[in-house]
């Protein structure tokens, strides 16, 4: 059972507007939560996090948003760049646990 | 620094056949993970490592074996491949279960 969800396996948009990538967790003892972005041929690597303490964490052009109430999370790209066309894995897990829990991923391609 | 690093990187096995995944990292991590990537199936934890000398089942552990005889080194073992073991596998290291995890580039392995 998929305790992480992205349900959008794709996402287009136009270079210099806001890109929104979406996933649903259902697991409520998840308190610990984070982007990867992978390119083909890579591994993932890391892009942002938040803990379940705040709703929101910046870095640069690119916020996470937490609402714990509807087990959701959002990353939002803005302005986006071509650079940043790639997958996006969002990943949770439990303190003091070991697992990272990633979603199925969603592929941004952002147009030029 | 090279990071991450996956040994080999391509592999075809037939059924029944051995062999070993090595993974290594120069980033003096204590933890260590292999994960495996199938088709909308997102990132999961096989086996992980908190330690030089300890291993510890992820998600998904049957079939595989690990290893952790140095603090750099990881080694996945497949005793008996089959062909549900074709997959992309990814290993990982942190400096804390909470960290940022930082991946290598992956081995494509596909059992026939």
């Amino acid at each position: 059972d998929q305790q992480v969800k992205q349900n959008s396996p794709s996402l287009s948009v136009q270079e210099g507007r806001i890109s929104i990538l979406n996933c649903d967790y259902t697991n409520s003892m998840f308190d610990y939560f984070l982007w990867y972005k992978k390119y083909p041929a890579e591994g993932p690597t890391f892009l942002i996090s938040i803990s379940s303490i705040k709703d929101k964490n910046e870095d640069g052009r690119f916020t996470v948003f937490l609402n714990k109430s509807a087990k959701h999370l959002s990353l939002h790209i803005v302005p986006s760049q071509p650079g940043d066309s790639a997958v996006y894995f969002c990943a949770a897990s439990v303190t003091g646990a070991n697992n990272l829990f990633f979603g199925t991923g969603t592929r941004l391609t952002v147009i030029p | 620094n090279a990071g991450v690093t996956q040994t080999p990187k391509f592999r075809v096995l037939k059924t029944g056949q051995s062999m070993t995944l090595l993974c290594a990292q120069d980033m003096n991590h204590e933890y260590m993970y292999w994960y495996r990537q199938d088709p909308g199936m997102g990132l999961r934890l096989i086996h992980y490592s908190v330690g030089e000398g300890t291993t510890a089942k992820g998600e998904v552990p049957d079939g595989y074996n690990v290893s952790r005889l140095k603090k750099q080194n990881f080694l996945l073992g497949l005793e008996s491949a089959a062909p549900s073991q074709t997959s992309v596998y990814f290993c990982a290291s942190s400096s804390g279960y909470r960290n940022e995890q930082f991946f290598g580039p992956g081995t494509r392995l596909t059992v026939l």
